[in-house]
């Protein structure tokens, strides 16, 4: 089955620092990547869309500038978390799907868990 | 606003018994299902989906059932095991270009042996 890729599973940074998470799709294009992020016993929320080559779409509330999001290749979507604090601090997931046939199963990394102390 | 309501929000069976997960959509324009089973520091990793054009889909031990009149669906899990135990989280979209997945708060699930 399709398999995506998160890296790293976890990281423990500074306040102030950025933090780069990266979400690789390994046997098929990925046209589209999402990113959510889930706090404890919670569902998952929604944080971006990104398409390949295009700019990302974020959800309303999510901060763009603190949330880089680049999707450079049908393989690769980035998310940086600029100037973190321990707000931030949270679950980080991505998923991935190609959009090229109805119904395509969207398939999620394994997660990146962020501590900012 | 688009939503899918999922419950119970927690659940306690004992091994072998058939736990049910039942959702609840607004959105007719929802026309894909799937459910997700997500293991504690994992992500979740799908199951089984099913679109509206069928009542009923199984693969292996679980079953979707889905009414598309009352717009709700449901998991049911055949002969549950102890290693089932996990959070289980229903979702739907449209697929009108943008494959963006509403999801139900989820369910907790505890088989105990």
């Amino acid at each position: 089955g399709a398999v995506v890729s998160q890296h790293p599973s976890w990281v423990i940074c500074k306040s102030g620092t950025s933090v780069k998470i990266e979400c690789r799709s390994l046997d098929f294009q990925a046209t589209t990547m999402f990113w959510y992020r889930q706090f404890p016993k919670q569902s998952l929320m929604l944080m971006a869309t990104s398409n390949e080559g295009s700019k990302a779409t974020y959800e309303q509330g999510v901060e763009k500038d603190k949330f880089l999001i680049n999707h450079a290749s049908l393989t690769l979507s980035t998310l940086t978390v600029t100037s973190a604090h321990p707000e931030d601090s949270s679950f980080y997931i991505c998923s991935a799907a190609y959009t090229g046939y109805y119904n395509s199963p969207l398939h999620f990394g394994n997660g990146t868990r962020l501590t900012v102390t | 606003q688009q939503q899918v309501k999922q419950s119970p929000q927690s659940l306690i069976v004992q091994k072998g018994g058939i736990p049910i997960i039942n959702c609840a959509y607004e959105n007719t324009a929802f026309d894909y299902f799937p459910w997700y089973q997500q293991f504690p520091g994992k992500g979740p990793a799908l199951l089984i989906a099913i679109r509206p054009d069928v009542s009923e889909k199984k693969e292996g031990r679980f079953t979707i059932s889905f009414n598309k009149s009352a717009k709700q669906f449901s998991l049911h899990i055949m002969d549950s095991q102890p290693g089932d135990s996990a959070t289980y989280f229903c979702a739907a979209r449209t697929n009108f270009g943008n494959e963006k997945l509403t999801f139900g708060t989820g369910t907790r699930l505890t088989i105990i042996p």
